[in-house]
């Protein structure tokens, strides 16, 4: 039974395209986040959700949307795809972001040609 | 702001060989650490954590201890095997800093040879 899962794993799209990626955790967790690992493995967080509010907005272009129905589901709808938004995202989820370790989803690799 | 600052790789070890893999840490506030362990393909996993000075996080045969006074987590394991090879991220969680979310160094990548 999977704690925090994600879809797609896999996602090749062209640029230009809008494409959106699904998070569901079912760990009861009040925070989710999405992360984006380049390829340098280097991981930088994107946004931050704390019971459906926003709470963190990392400087991402505003053509990556976040959209958070219910505190199990945090979602990220990316417009006008770029060559450069080629990448792993990660979502993630904690108890209740303050100082606390967050649980990973498996990741969506996403690959724009 | 922030930051963890963790030695670069790649590492190459052979089975049964020490491993360290050293992380120092700037913040604002009182942070809590972690190592994060991300095997090929997969997601992140938590191998250890530590919320306060002098504490010892361990799991698998890895350790590590929150040095306040150094301001560092480094992470050992005694005699590494093939299948620890992994890219290990050091991270802090910051109230005052990063709002608790967490901040990764770059990772380093091990590599365990039979």
């Amino acid at each position: 039974d999977t704690a925090v899962s994600q879809t797609p794993k896999y996602l090749v799209t062209q640029m230009g395209n809008d494409k959106s990626i699904k998070c569901e955790q079912n760990l009861g967790h009040d925070t989710m986040y999405w992360y984006k690992q380049d390829s340098k493995k280097f991981l930088k967080i994107m946004f931050s959700y704390n019971n459906k509010e926003l709470i963190i907005n990392e400087t991402v272009p505003n053509r990556f949307s976040p959209k958070s129905p219910d505190k199990a589901h945090l979602n990220l709808h990316i417009n006008s795809l770029e060559l450069g938004d080629s990448a792993v995202y990660f979502c993630a989820s904690s108890p209740d972001g303050l100082n606390t370790e967050a649980f990973f989803g498996q990741g969506t690799r996403l690959t724009v040609v | 702001g922030d930051s963890v600052t963790q030695m670069e790789g790649p590492v190459t070890l052979s089975e049964e060989a020490f491993l360290t893999i050293n992380c120092t840490y700037t913040a604002t506030g009182y942070p809590s650490l972690f190592w994060y362990v991300q095997y090929p393909g997969e997601g992140l996993q938590l191998l250890l954590k530590a919320t306060k000075a002098d504490d010892k996080g361990s799991n698998k045969g890895f350790e590590a201890t929150y040095r306040k006074e150094t301001t560092s987590f480094h992470l050992e394991k005694g005699s590494v095997q093939v299948s620890d090879s992994a890219v290990y991220f050091c991270a802090l969680s910051d109230l005052g800093g990063s709002q608790g979310n967490l901040i990764f160094g770059k990772g380093t990548k091990l590599s365990v040879k039979p």
